[in-house]
């Protein structure tokens, strides 16, 4: 059974700090990551994909894996009101379809 | 439109009848995905469609779930004797064909009384 896990949360953080979102899969075969943000009541958006160890920066968003560590990571700098949502992580395993974990719920107040 | 749409946005039926849900991807992609996201939860793969036929649909819970592509663009998934269980937002997604970056339509919210 292959598994993503995000701490539910909510993180909060004020605005302009950093928002450190994590998310560990099970399956070592794994070969792309990606962030999806979902609004209330929206559908996924996709804002960030990673296939290679290490950082993806775009803007104020990094994307972190350690595929050693099973682990992906999302930065959120200078965060703001608006970047309150959930953030999904996923993972495709080789094969077009993605193991979306629980997601976490990010606050960021003013 | 430019994105993945989907219809109905809403829709309520009683247990035991039959739904079909619609779902009209990027023009020009190939691979379309079904999901079902609960409340609280990710979204649950259901099927996985490259052209005209399911490539994957390991996803699907029961038999009571089918879905079709007939002329590899607009996907019906259709549910037969509705459960209360199957109350959720069923997502559609499409990409590139060997893409792995899935654009998500609006979803059907199905609610079953």
């Amino acid at each position: 059974q292959k598994e993503v896990e995000q701490n539910s949360g909510p993180l909060s953080v004020p605005e302009g700090a950093i928002a450190s979102l994590n998310c560990t899969y099970s399956d070592r075969g794994s070969q792309s990551f990606f962030w999806y943000r979902q609004y209330s009541g929206k559908s996924p958006e996709l804002i960030m994909f990673i296939y290679s160890n290490g950082d993806k920066e775009d803007g104020r968003f990094t994307a972190q894996l350690n595929k050693a560590s099973q682990y992906v990571s999302l930065l959120i700098r200078d965060s703001q009101p608006s970047d309150s949502a959930t953030y999904l992580c996923a993972v495709n395993s080789g094969y077009s379809t993605l193991t979306f974990g629980k997601g976490t719920m990010l606050l960021v107040s003013p | 439109g430019a994105g993945v749409s989907q219809t109905p946005s809403n829709k309520v039926t009683e247990k035991g009848k039959y739904v079909e849900l619609r779902c009209d991807p990027i023009s020009g992609h190939t691979a379309l995905y079904w999901y079902r996201q609960s409340l609280g939860q990710g979204p649950e793969f259901l099927i996985y469609f490259q052209g005209t036929g399911a490539a994957d649909d390991s996803g699907l819970p029961n038999d009571r779930f089918f879905a079709v592509r007939p002329e590899g663009s607009v996907s019906t998934l259709k549910i037969q004797r509705t459960e209360r269980g199957d109350s959720a937002v069923y997502l559609c997604a499409s990409s590139n064909e060997g893409g792995h970056e899935q654009f998500f339509g609006p979803g059907t919210r199905l609610t079953v009384l």
